[in-house]
């Protein structure tokens, strides 16, 4: 089976830096993916790592340890907007079914 | 906008009626996956589908639930005699032929059972 762990919520300040971590256990592991969810809306895709090491997009980093089966998403100069839910999700072998963590809440403060 | 579409947004339907769900998926791609989203959880996913083939519907529950992707039209997701646990956002993602594995999802139909 799959187990994907995140923290349930975090709160941080406009314009700081956040780390949200992902944790997981699974066989056969082939990617692990960020999305950002706002409540009522769709996950909108942030990243994909499938090689260990840190992946750059602009305020979004995302890092990737398979050994210590290790993810976390680095979210920086944070803006209000940035209020949502962040999914881990994890790809496991040859097909294209994700497995989903319940999501970290970030709410971002003044 | 060349996104997913989903339709319809909003679903009620009293306990014992059939619920049909309908995604387009987005231009070029061929792969379909349904998700299912209960309040407070995760997104839990349901089936893979290619055009008139189901790849892996390792999580749809065994009764009442079905899917197809024909070869014209969208892909319907059916719920049968629906009970109010059945009562979820359900959301479609599509991908690209090959192994790019980016899912886009679309933005989901909010399934109330009275």
């Amino acid at each position: 089976g799959q187990n994907i762990d995140q923290p349930t919520e975090m709160t941080a300040t406009e314009g700081a830096i956040v780390q949200i971590n992902c944790t997981y256990q699974t066989s056969g592991f082939n990617g692990l993916f960020w999305y950002q969810q706002h409540a009522g809306e769709a996950p909108t895709f942030l990243s994909y790592n499938v090689l260990d090491g840190l992946e750059e997009k602009g305020r979004f980093s995302s890092f990737l340890s398979r050994s210590k089966g290790y993810s976390y998403l680095l979210l920086k100069e944070l803006q209000m907007k940035d209020s949502a839910s962040y999914l881990c999700a994890v790809r496991r072998g040859g097909g294209n079914k994700l497995t989903f963590g319940t999501g970290t809440q970030l709410k971002v403060e003044l | 906008n060349a996104g997913v579409m989903q339709n319809p947004r909003h679903l009620v339907r009293r306990r014992g009626q059939e619920a049909r769900l309908r995604c387009s998926p987005m231009k070029g791609h061929s792969h379909v996956y349904w998700y299912r989203q209960l309040p407070e959880e995760g997104l839990k996913f349901m089936v893979y589908l290619q055009k008139e083939n189901i790849i892996d519907e390792s999580g749809m529950p065994k009764e009442r639930f079905s899917a197809e992707f024909p070869k014209e039209g969208p892909s319907i997701l059916r719920i049968q005699q629906v009970v109010r646990g059945d009562s979820a956002a359900y959301f479609c993602a599509s991908s690209r032929e090959g192994d790019l594995p980016e899912q886009y999802f679309g933005p989901g139909t909010r399934l109330t059972v009275t």
